[in-house]
């Protein structure tokens, strides 16, 4: 079955505390990004990768890294997480952009 | 930058009737592609049609269609027989050709009300 995986689909954490969130897609896709999503703001792209070893800012990249050494993998992660970053979060995957995007589950992050 | 702009927050429809959503964009490019996503309750999100926009013809798929505007960079969404399974977010979205970063618009919340 064709699919984009995240982990975990729950996090409550403290501000500080390092942490990863995992995204990988069994469709041989070539893009993957990640959004936010807050309420009254709609998604917002953080960063995207058009292949591996190629990764580049979105909108709001502040506080992200991301890594792309793998073409299915493109882990999300926060070096020092602060209550702002409390959102939803979505992990995608597509042809390319101009392509439907596969979106994850849905992390939903919480930083206390 | 391009910009998405979802002037309805939010809207709401008696079941079986006929709704349509607004999206507004700005680019100064004139190759590009559309799209409506829908996220349930679920938080699914499930692509609902997109548009390439060197076409003229607007897109369908069953019961959802577009009004794609292309001079007056308009792209609404039309809901027909509206069930109460179409009560979702609805984010109009926006991207270049090649890998381009994907803009998304605030998104408009639907109900479909019995």
């Amino acid at each position: 079955e064709a699919q984009v995986t995240q982990n975990p689909r729950y996090l409550i954490t403290v501000t500080g505390k390092k942490l990863t969130v995992t995204c990988s897609q069994n469709m041989n896709h070539e893009y993957m990004s990640w959004y936010r999503q807050d309420p009254g703001l709609g998604l917002r792209q953080i960063y995207y990768s058009m292949n591996v070893e190629v990764t580049d800012k979105g909108d709001v990249p502040e506080g992200y890294k991301v890594s792309r050494k793998e073409k299915r993998n493109f882990p999300l992660i926060l070096e020092s997480p602060s209550p702002n970053q409390t959102s939803l979060y979505f992990c995608a995957s597509s042809e390319a952009a101009a392509y439907e995007q596969y979106f994850g589950p849905g992390t939903r992050l919480t930083v206390t | 930058a391009q910009t998405v702009t979802q002037s309805q927050p939010e809207m709401s429809v008696q079941e079986a009737e006929t709704v349509t959503l607004s999206c507004t964009y700005d680019t100064s490019e004139s190759n590009y592609y559309l799209f409506w996503y829908k996220q349930p309750p679920s938080r699914q999100m499930i692509l609902v049609i997109r548009q390439e926009a060197y076409k003229q013809q607007n897109a369908t798929e069953n019961r959802f269609s577009v009004n794609f505007q292309k001079a007056a960079k308009s792209f609404s969404l039309k809901i027909s027989d509206s069930q109460l399974g179409d009560t979702a977010m609805y984010f109009c979205a926006f991207s270049l050709s090649g890998n381009t970063p994907l803009v998304f618009g605030k998104g408009t919340r639907l109900s479909v009300i019995a």
